[in-house]
């Protein structure tokens, strides 16, 4: 089943102690991207990566950082983390605007991430 | 930049009746995709209809069609014959055509559709 994953699916941390959120998706798409989810604000875009080993900042990358080591992993890392990081976090991917202009690839979205910073 | 605007921010509406979710954008970009998603309780991200903008014909899925007005750059999405299933957030969102991955979300609407 094509699908990405996230993990944890749920999480309360307090402020200052590094976490990971994984996402790992089988359909061997170049695109991968994190979201997040706030009241009033949709989702906006932290940080995406168009293949291996190439990321860069989305609108509201401030606080994260993440690695493409592997086509399939995206994982999202809080180094120091900060109850304004509270939020719901989603994983998306899909095939990569560079296989055509004209065509648009469907992104598929993890189940999200449920995070509380104290 | 572009940016997406959902003006409301809640509705309700009786089963089986039709609703109307509004949107509105802002872009120079001539080509591009517009796109409603759904957000159950499960907080699982649904696509529910893809409009691209080169098309004028108004793109359909089952009880769900949308009223695109490129020139207005408004894009609604009506859901006739409303089932308790379609209580959820909804949110419009905005992607560039060519060389675009990234989506840009509106607030989102609730909709509540009661029994």
């Amino acid at each position: 089943e094509a699908q990405v994953t996230q993990n944890p699916r749920y999480l309360i941390t307090v402020t200052g102690k590094k976490l990971t959120v994984t996402c790992s998706q089988n359909m061997n798409h170049e695109y991968m991207s994190w979201y997040r989810q706030d009241p009033g604000l949709g989702l906006r875009q932290i940080y995406y990566s168009m293949n291996v080993e190439v990321t860069d900042k989305g609108d509201v990358p401030e606080g994260y950082k993440v690695s493409r080591k592997e086509k399939r992993n995206f994982p999202l890392i809080l180094e120091s983390p900060s109850p304004n990081q509270t939020s719901l976090y989603f994983c998306a991917s899909s095939l990569s605007w560079d296989r055509g202009p004209q065509t648009h690839y469907e992104q598929y979205f993890g189940p999200g991430t449920r995070l509380t910073v104290t | 930049a572009q940016t997406v605007t959902q003006s409301q921010p809640e509705m309700s509406v009786q089963e089986a009746e039709t609703v109307t979710l509004s949107c509105t954008y802002d872009t120079s970009e001539n080509n591009y995709y517009l796109f409603w998603y759904k957000q159950p309780p499960s907080r699982q991200m649904i696509l529910v209809i893809r409009q691209e903008a080169y098309k004028q014909q108004n793109a359909t899925e089952n009880r769900f069609s949308v009223n695109f007005q490129k020139a207005a750059k408004s894009f609604s999405l009506k859901i006739s014959d409303s089932q308790l299933g379609d209580t959820a957030m909804y949110f419009c969102a905005f992607m560039k055509g060519a060389y675009g991955n990234k989506l840009v979300f509106g607030a989102g609407t609730i909709l509540r559709v009661k029994s």
